[in-house]
């Protein structure tokens, strides 16, 4: 299977418990995305990477989250310090610059639930 | 005002309707249009994707955009309860940051 893949696909934590998870992008791609869905929305973006480099996040990634894609391939999302509000679906897309970066694959979601 | 608008439904058609998405913005920067499909408790696969205004056709699948309008539309022909599932258009300027619409949910009855 060539697809984006995520792992865990379910996480359930306590509150104020600190949470990683991983996302592996189609290899040949070079921009990652990752965005949070909750029930009845649609993703919601919250940062972007092309290559190693973190070119835009947006306000919905207060402080307590932050993303890394240290060599370009893989990336991860962490978590600190859940709140019940964090939970929903955290899904991560890839693209290939040059002329596809509309051609956003998505991976099947990692799903977050904070009791 | 929300950048995307889109009725959430649930719209319910009998197989083998022709079924018509749609989606509003407000922003006219926006160039690239798509559309995706969500099956419940997977992550969105691409359907179709649009440049600036016009029609595509892909299959039973037809994307318009009238971005003099700032409306698009997804059409299905000779729907399948297989199409049964969240449909959401998703628009961009360049391929950074993408805005979904909240998704139309779709049933189509045997």
């Amino acid at each position: 299977d060539t697809g984006v893949s995520q792992d865990p696909r379910h996480k359930i934590t306590k509150r104020g418990q600190n949470v990683t998870f991983r996302c592996d992008p189609i290899s040949e791609h070079n921009r990652l995305y990752w965005y949070r869905q909750t029930l009845g929305q649609g993703p919601e973006f919250l940062t972007y990477f092309q290559n190693e480099a973190q070119l835009e996040k947006s306000r919905l990634l207060s402080d307590r989250f932050s993303a890394e894609r240290p060599k370009g391939s893989f990336s991860t999302l962490e978590i600190q310090r859940t709140e019940q509000g964090d939970s929903a679906m955290y899904l991560c897309a890839s693209s290939f610059v040059q002329g596809a970066e509309y051609e956003q694959y998505f991976g099947p979601g990692t799903r977050l639930t904070v009791t | 005002q929300k950048e995307v608008e889109q009725d959430p439904g649930p719209l319910s058609v009998p197989e083998g309707a022709i079924v018509s998405l749609n989606c509003t913005y407000s922003n006219s920067a926006f160039q690239y249009f798509m559309w995706y499909r969500q099956y419940s408790r997977k992550g969105p696969e691409l359907l179709m994707y649009t440049y600036s205004s016009g029609n595509k056709e892909d299959g039973r699948f037809t994307a318009q955009v009238d971005k003099s309008s700032k409306y698009i539309s997804l059409f299905i022909r000779d729907s399948q309860p297989s199409d049964s599932a969240t449909y959401l258009c998703a628009l961009t300027r360049h391929g950074q940051n993408f805005v979904f619409g909240p998704g139309t949910r779709l049933s189509v009855l045997p």
